[in-house]
């Protein structure tokens, strides 16, 4: 598909298990984005990938969290030792990246994390 | 520290009226103000965006109205319908960084 594809959409796990996320860009959109929809809580952002650059990983909670981009396209956030306060929904979004006269970004759906 | 302030939480408002959404920001080296807009159970998806050189922009029935001095911009939904009962989102981009930071959202219902 041309938009941006994340899996898996819905997640149920234990607390104490490892997850990952997947998220599949826009193909040609050098940058890449992570956020975290939590209910009444607008959407947080986690990690930025921008091409070859160091990820800016000043948004990721803690560090149970962490991201990867492989070959500057797909990337997996994963998730150690989940707790109950990571259930949100995880935010994919891709863009031209830097220097692009807009800045949008595509979202995918998300995947909804449930941690028990 | 909230970078986007963004009101009311809620909005619920009557077919046909006209929906008001604010935010307010603080950093004064954000170049871009975008709007999104989220459907239930979809990611955000570009709406309407303004630079901060112009105090306007309309795109149909929906007007971003900017205020650089006051550092505030708001959405005007005009003539509302039930289809554009979603969740808004404001955003700034600038100040070194290619992110969008996000306002809370706001739940937008239009009553038929």
């Amino acid at each position: 598909g041309a938009g941006v594809s994340q899996s898996p959409s819905n997640k149920v796990t234990e607390k104490g298990k490892d997850v990952e996320l997947r998220c599949d860009p826009i193909s040609g959109h050098t940058a890449l984005y992570w956020y975290r929809q939590s209910l009444g809580q607008g959407l947080e952002f986690l990690i930025y990938f921008q091409g070859n650059s160091a990820p800016d990983k000043s948004g990721l909670p803690s560090d149970r969290f962490s991201a990867e981009r492989t070959g500057g396209s797909v990337s997996t956030l994963t998730i150690q030792r989940t707790q109950q306060e990571d259930s949100a929904v995880y935010l994919c979004a891709s863009s031209l990246g830097r220097g692009a006269n807009t800045g949008e970004l595509f979202f995918g759906e998300g995947s909804r994390l449930t941690v028990l | 520290q909230q970078q986007v302030k963004q009101s009311p939480q809620s909005l619920i408002v009557q077919k046909g009226g006209i929906s008001i959404i604010n935010c307010a920001y603080e950093n004064t080296a954000f170049d871009y103000f975008p709007w999104y807009q989220q459907f239930p159970g979809k990611g955000p998806a570009l709406l309407i965006a303004i630079r901060p050189d112009v105090s306007e922009k309309k795109e149909g029935r929906f007007t971003i109205s900017f205020n650089k001095s006051a550092k505030q911009f708001s959405l005007h939904i005009m003539d509302s319908q039930p289809g554009d009962s979603a969740t808004y989102f404001c955003a700034a981009r600038g100040g070194g960084a290619d992110g969008l930071t996000f306002g809370k959202g706001t739940h937008l219902i239009i009553q038929p």
